[in-house]
């Protein structure tokens, strides 16, 4: 079956404490991006990779990072994670400039 | 700053009413113009992808049209179902293939059974 898988897919951490949200593909799509959802502002691109060791910033990357070592996979990294970054994050996987197929998504709370 | 706008933010129909929402963006540098319909507790699941000035697509009772030289795309839904309910997002892809993708607020449609 087709999927993008997130995990975890709910997490509460505290301030400061590094973590790593995972999204893994098995459609061998050469392009993957994180986004996050927060209320009254819609869907906001963080990160977006058209292809292995290729990434670049979309509208919100502060306090972010992204890597993309495997086709098939992008971890989203936060070093030092904060209150304002407390979202719900999704992760979408399309062939390049295709339909995004998006995974289940990831509630984040920081305290 | 590239903007994508919706319009209405929230519509609230009858079963059997049919509707129609709007999603406007930049005219240049234009590549092509998504639609997803996303349900409460889910994930954004695609409907369209346009790229032609002109272009119209159907799935079932959904169709939509797109002007690239106005800047605007129209999502029909024909006989409005419950089932309907969600919010319907527009993403503007711009700069070519490999360019960005931005996603408006969305419209969120209520059908009333």
């Amino acid at each position: 079956e087709a999927q993008v898988t997130q995990n975890p897919r709910y997490l509460i951490t505290v301030t400061g404490k590094k973590l790593t949200v995972t999204c893994s593909q098995n459609m061998n799509h050469e392009y993957m991006s994180w986004y996050r959802q927060d209320p009254g502002l819609g869907l906001r691109q963080i990160y977006y990779s058209m292809n292995v060791e290729v990434t670049d910033k979309g509208d919100v990357p502060e306090g972010y990072k992204v890597s993309r070592k495997e086709k098939r996979n992008v971890p989203l990294i936060l070093e030092s994670p904060s209150p304002n970054q407390t979202s719900l994050y999704f992760c979408a996987s399309s062939i390049i400039a295709g339909e995004l197929f998006f995974g289940e998504g990831s509630r984040l709370t920081v305290l | 700053i590239l903007n994508v706008e919706q319009s209405p933010q929230s519509l609230h129909v009858q079963e059997g009413d049919s509707t129609n929402f709007t999603c406007s963006f930049p005219s240049s540098n234009f590549y092509a113009l998504h639609w997803y319909r996303w349900e409460t507790a889910k994930s954004p699941e695609a409907l369209f992808v346009m790229t032609l000035n002109g272009d119209e697509k159907k799935k079932g009772r959904i169709s939509a049209t797109l002007n690239t030289k106005e800047g605007y795309s129209y999502l029909y839904i024909k006989g409005s179902q419950p089932e309907d309910s969600a919010t319907y997002l527009c993403a503007f892809l711009y700069g070519g293939s490999q360019g960005n993708l931005i996603f408006g607020k969305g419209t969120k449609l209520s059908v009333k059974p």
